[in-house]
């Protein structure tokens, strides 16, 4: 059984820039969850894709938006990047909505 | 506004012990709690859960109380090993959206 993945691990863009994260959700899992975890703080809930569906979002402005393919594996887009989008980018899946999440390892960005 | 709080950002406790972390909430309308776990570098861990409806889940060394009158909640571990030592969130769940505090750094002294 494969766990959560997460690509790339770390990042570096400047400020105006545009990133994509990249997530493959644990074998069978149908839906995916993205988090922002700032220095800190804990994971903060940015949205959630069911079955190539948006099935929930957090307070998060549009220019971040997402994906989820056909496989169930997911992409979460920020545009015009800003400084303070610099934090730890948590992707979890889980089976049909449910309660109990599995995590990726995240991947770190870093606005300058 | 924190719909989840955790007002004790680190804690140390003897290996062997009882160790208590404890979490408060403002949102009525979450309908499961939940804890996990963060090594460095990792993931989140998910823990143990427990259902609004309940006061009280019980997994191994792990125990979950909740209190929903004092909307507050406390994970129980015992006895903690050196292996617990990590950061512990307290989660609400409402609806399809999961409510992190800012969590508890544990330290199990050897």
């Amino acid at each position: 059984e494969t766990g959560v993945t997460q690509s790339p691990t770390h990042l570096i863009k400047t400020r105006g820039q545009q990133v994509t994260l990249r997530c493959s959700s644990q074998s069978g899992h149908n839906t995916v969850s993205w988090y922002q975890q700032a220095l800190g703080q804990g994971p903060q809930f940015i949205f959630q894709y069911y079955r190539e569906e948006e099935n929930g979002r957090g307070n998060f402005p549009p220019r971040f938006s997402g994906l989820q393919f056909p496989n169930y594996s997911s992409e979460l887009n920020v545009n015009a990047l800003e400084l303070d989008d610099s934090a730890l980018y948590l992707c979890a899946s889980s089976l049909d909505r449910g309660k109990t999440q599995y995590f990726g390892p995240g991947t770190r960005l870093l606005v300058l | 506004d924190q719909q989840v709080k955790q007002n004790s950002p680190s804690l140390s406790v003897q290996e062997g012990r009882i160790s208590i972390l404890n979490c408060d909430y403002t949102n009525s309308m979450f309908d499961y709690f939940l804890w996990y776990k963060k090594y460095p570098a990792e993931g989140p861990t998910f823990l143990i859960s427990i259902s609004s409806i309940k006061d009280k889940n019980e997994d191994g060394r792990f125990t979950v109380f909740l209190n929903k009158s004092a909307k507050h909640l406390s994970l129980h571990i015992v006895p903690s090993q050196p292996g617990d030592s990590a950061v512990y969130f307290c989660v609400g769940r409402g609806g399809q959206n999961f409510v992190f505090g800012p969590g508890t750094r544990l330290s199990v002294l050897p």
